[in-house]
């Protein structure tokens, strides 16, 4: 089963727009991190946001916040107001320790187009 | 300059070939991870290190080795290149801030194999 699902390969929004990335996961751990990431064209991986399995309140960074759905199991990423800069791809990821080995888990992406 | 610094940015290398790529950091982390990104398939790790005597393998480390030269430096070895390890490779470091183990990224290595 994946760990990481993102179900949107890719989403077209009108500048202005709000607009909802989709992250499912799958772990058994109790405690664990999801993360979004931005991937511009240019090819680097920008943290956007994170969200602890034990954070009470959903995580927000400017226009960014995170829908964080426990007993779904969902972390969805919410950009408010998108802008032509937010086109890229997007990945979510979570964050699992077992017996001290830790490991970050994407992941396919959603590919972004913000439309003038 | 960059936190984390991945050297050659991009490589065209002939099959049967071996190739280096190296990540060094200024951050002062012990962590540090390599990881592979090809088209469809997101992120995935190749090898992964908490400090300089310890060296782990991640979910597709067959066909590539690594070395932790020191807390700062992590190389990644392709001892017999192919055509399908053709991807852009990362490398990255984490610590535990502000509450949680962040990550940071290198640029990426563009690596093609012909």
């Amino acid at each position: 089963a994946q760990k990481i699902t993102q179900t949107q390969p890719g989403m077209f929004v009108q500048e202005k727009e709000a607009v909802t990335l989709d992250c499912t996961y799958d772990t058994s751990d109790p405690s664990y991190g999801l993360f979004w990431y931005k991937q511009p064209s240019s090819g680097e991986m920008i943290f956007l946001i994170y969200q602890g399995s034990y954070d009470q309140q959903n995580a927000t960074e400017g226009r960014y916040s995170l829908n964080f759905q426990k007993a779904r199991k969902s972390a969805n990423l919410v950009i408010s107001a998108s802008q032509l800069g937010d086109s890229a791809m997007y990945f979510c990821a979570m964050r699992e320790v077992n017996f001290g080995n830790e490991k970050l888990t994407f992941g396919t992406g959603t590919r972004l187009t913000i439309i003038p | 300059d960059a936190d984390v610094t991945q050297t050659p940015r991009n490589r065209i290398t002939k099959t049967g070939k071996r190739i280096m790529l190296e990540c060094s950091q200024t951050k002062g982390h012990d962590r540090m991870y390599w990881y592979r990104q090809d088209p469809g398939l997101g992120l995935r790790l190749i090898y992964y290190s908490f400090d300089v005597k310890d060296i782990n393998k991640g979910e597709i480390s067959d066909g590539y080795s690594v070395s932790r030269q020191a807390q700062a430096k992590f190389s990644l070895s392709l001892e017999s290149a192919i055509p399908n390890q053709t991807a852009l490779y990362f490398c990255a470091t984490s610590d535990r801030t502000g509450g949680f183990y962040g990550y940071t990224f290198g640029s990426g290595t563009r690596l093609t194999v012909v």
